[in-house]
């Protein structure tokens, strides 16, 4: 069964950047689409970013589109989320999830924290 | 009708049967199906049902997924207290080339 586990969460001020980590492990990273989704404390999930197996396909929410880039290496079975320009409204928990086309979100990681405050 | 639409909480008694619904457009819709997750107080999400509407093996068989038209649905049978949860689905919207979650419905056993 795959594992996935996040890190790189912390406080950070607004306007500044951050870069979240994926670590893969029980499967075969380089074949899975990874995707990005955030839980702001109390409320629902809300997907962030997706990329395919390959890299060569990545998607965006509009509420990051331009701040944040998803990225893998394969050959270290890691997922990045970069994020720039840091707004309030981006504190969340960050879970990275697989993505096969027809079991996209079969399997989440534990959450990183993300806090963006002054 | 824009995203995913779902029940914001479902109350059912022990034992019983709760169907929560998720509807959606022709974007999300039309073409392929939705997933289900669940997820409790303090985890992260975990994954009930594919766009296929197959459960994956270790999901109980008290969890079916179905969808008719612009409106998928999540059936749970015999509920138990650890169905106690929130419920979302996600599909994927061709016209924003994005995924959706909807709201999610949470589920209490009385």
């Amino acid at each position: 069964q795959g594992h996935l586990v996040e890190s790189g969460g912390g406080v950070v001020q607004p306007g500044r950047s951050l870069r979240l980590s994926c670590a893969a492990s029980g499967f075969t990273f380089s074949t899975y689409g990874i995707h990005w989704v955030r839980q702001a404390p109390g409320k629902g999930l809300e997907w962030v970013a997706v990329i395919s197996y390959d890299g060569y396909n990545k998607y965006y929410a509009d509420s990051v589109k331009g701040r944040f880039t998803i990225s893998r290496d394969s050959s270290k079975n890691t997922l990045f989320l970069q994020m720039n320009s840091l707004r309030a409204e981006d504190t969340a928990v960050y879970y990275c999830a697989t993505h096969l086309n027809d079991a996209p979100f079969e399997i989440w990681g534990q959450g990183t924290m993300v806090t963006v405050s002054s | 009708q824009a995203g995913l639409t779902q029940p914001p909480s479902v109350s059912k008694g022990l034992r019983q049967t709760a169907t929560l619904t998720c509807t959606g457009n022709s974007n999300i819709l039309g073409n392929q199906g939705v997933v289900w997750l669940q997820q409790h107080q303090g985890h992260p999400p975990k994954f009930l049902s594919n766009r296929n509407n197959n459960r994956p093996s270790g999901i109980s068989e008290r969890f079916s997924a179905s969808r008719s038209g612009n409106t998928a649905s999540l059936t749970i049978t015999g509920l138990q207290p650890e169905d106690e949860a929130d419920y979302y689905c996600s599909g994927w919207d061709n016209s924003l080339s994005a995924w959706v979650f909807g709201g999610g419905t949470r589920l209490t056993v009385l």
